[in-house]
């Protein structure tokens, strides 16, 4: 069955760099493509980016600067890279599958300390 | 990048009430390839999300009946005939038609 898993550091320092990994099952990152949505405490959902089936990817606008979404399709894992994190940083990180968000992971709660 | 705004915020309703929920496009979300990439999503408290409408109108697999969608260009409406307490929680419209995707603000629609 398909399965996507968010994995990663759950507390990371203001001005560094965050790396998640979203491990999936039941499907081929080639046929499908993966996005990452955020939710910080208490608010709304939050569209990061994608990587498309074909390995382009398109990011959130005011995102974009500090933000990069690569796979490893032998692996079937997608790795989000952001760096600079500040405090409003601290969201739940999710991983869905594309293009109509059918599956989702569980998510990780991410803090950002100062 | 477009903006969907979501209306009402809040919604309160008796178990067995059909509601509405709006979400209106800054911009068509009519794709050049005819298709419209509007999306409708529920979150239970303390769940992940969940997919319950795809393409505008189409139910996902195992989504209750009760739950439809309606809409062209930047109208869009989410309706659920007969509120169910299991439908408690967060509806997000989300659109895929222009990248950067955006999401709606939300819609908590809560017991009465």
């Amino acid at each position: 069955q398909v399965q996507l898993k968010e994995s990663g550091p759950v507390l990371v320092q203001a001005s560094e760099t965050l790396s998640l990994t979203c491990t999936v099952s039941g499907f081929s990152l080639t046929n499908y493509g993966v996005i990452w949505v955020r939710q910080p405490p208490g608010k709304g959902l939050e569209w990061m980016g994608i990587i498309w089936r074909n390995g382009n990817t398109d990011y959130n606008s005011a995102l974009k600067s500090r933000l990069s979404i690569n796979r490893d399709t032998s692996k079937s894992q997608v790795f989000l890279k952001m760096n600079s994190l500040q405090t409003d940083d601290t969201a739940i990180y999710y991983c869905t599958r594309g293009f109509h968000f059918d599956y989702w992971g569980q998510g990780v709660m991410v803090t950002v300390s100062s | 990048d477009v903006v969907l705004t979501q209306t009402p915020p809040t919604l309160s309703a008796t178990i067995g009430q059909s509601v509405s929920i709006s979400c209106r496009s800054s911009q068509s979300l009519l794709h050049s390839n005819g298709n419209t990439y509007l999306h409708w999503l529920l979150q239970r408290p303390g769940q992940s999300p969940q997919l319950l409408i795809y393409l505008v109108s189409r139910l996902e697999s195992g989504v209750p009946n009760r739950f439809s969608g309606s809409g062209s260009g930047t109208d869009f409406t989410l309706k659920i005939s007969g509120v169910e307490a299991e439908d408690l929680g967060v509806y997000y419209c989300v659109q895929g038609t222009h990248a950067p995707w955006t999401f709606g603000g939300g819609t908590k629609l809560e017991l009465k």
